[in-house]
């Protein structure tokens, strides 16, 4: 059973350029969110994809964008880039609902990253 | 805004060693878990408390979920050199669609 799998795992950007990072989640899941990871720091919350429409979004701003496929397949869209978007993106899946006599809480499951560099 | 603090920001021990790493806030979450990141890998869920006072054990870890739910601990016992990482608290809320993750707290235990 294939886990959340990201694409790439590294790239290279310089100031300016736009940057797309693909998330294929893991089976069974429908939603998927993604999170900026900076050095030294805990995820921040980007967006989250359900239904192929964005249902939540933390405070990044517009140069962020994202789109969710009919195979529940995600892709992350960062224009204008910045050297403040160099970091690791994490693409989380889940299922919509918590799981069914679980914690009520969901369990994301999260690939391995893409590490952007901006230079 | 939800906020999650953590402390220490970082812990070097030895092996066999004990020690216990904190997560705090000032919102009640409806649920709280921890994770585990290890280098260039992303985060991997090791649990999830949801009952204020709640203890939960996953062999030589310990979790506890404060009374209020506001804050939680992670005890680890006699701390091996593969329990270095990262160790990540989140705050779920929102019916467990939203997560808020703290800064982490990034252990090395020596051989």
């Amino acid at each position: 059973d294939a886990g959340v799998t990201q694409s790439p795992t590294h790239l290279i950007k310089t100031r300016g350029q736009q940057v797309t990072l693909r998330c294929s989640p893991k089976s069974g899941h429908d939603t998927v969110s993604w999170y900026q990871q900076a050095l030294g720091q805990g995820p921040q919350f980007i967006f989250q994809y359900y239904e192929e429409e964005e249902r939540q979004r933390g405070n990044f701003p517009d140069r962020f964008s994202g789109h969710q496929f009919p195979n529940y397949s995600s892709e992350l869209n960062v224009n204008a880039l910045l050297l403040g978007d160099s970091a690791l993106y994490l693409c989380a899946s889940s299922p919509l609902t918590p799981l069914a006599g679980g914690s009520g809480a969901n369990v994301l499951t999260f690939g391995a990253g893409s590490r952007l560099t901006v230079l | 805004t939800q906020l999650l603090e953590q402390s220490p920001q970082f812990l070097s021990i030895q092996e066999g060693e004990n020690l216990t790493v904190y997560c705090n806030s000032s919102s009640v979450f409806s649920s709280l878990q921890w994770y585990r990141q290890e280098p260039g890998e992303g985060p991997v869920l090791l649990v999830t408390v949801v009952t204020g006072g709640e203890v939960k054990k996953l062999k030589r870890l310990t979790f506890q979920f404060g009374d209020a739910r506001k804050d939680s601990s992670l005890h680890i016992t006699a701390a091996q050199p593969g329990d270095t990482g990262l160790y990540l608290c989140a705050g779920v809320a929102n019916y467990g669609q939203n997560f808020v993750f703290g800064p982490g707290t990034r252990l090395s235990v020596l051989p």
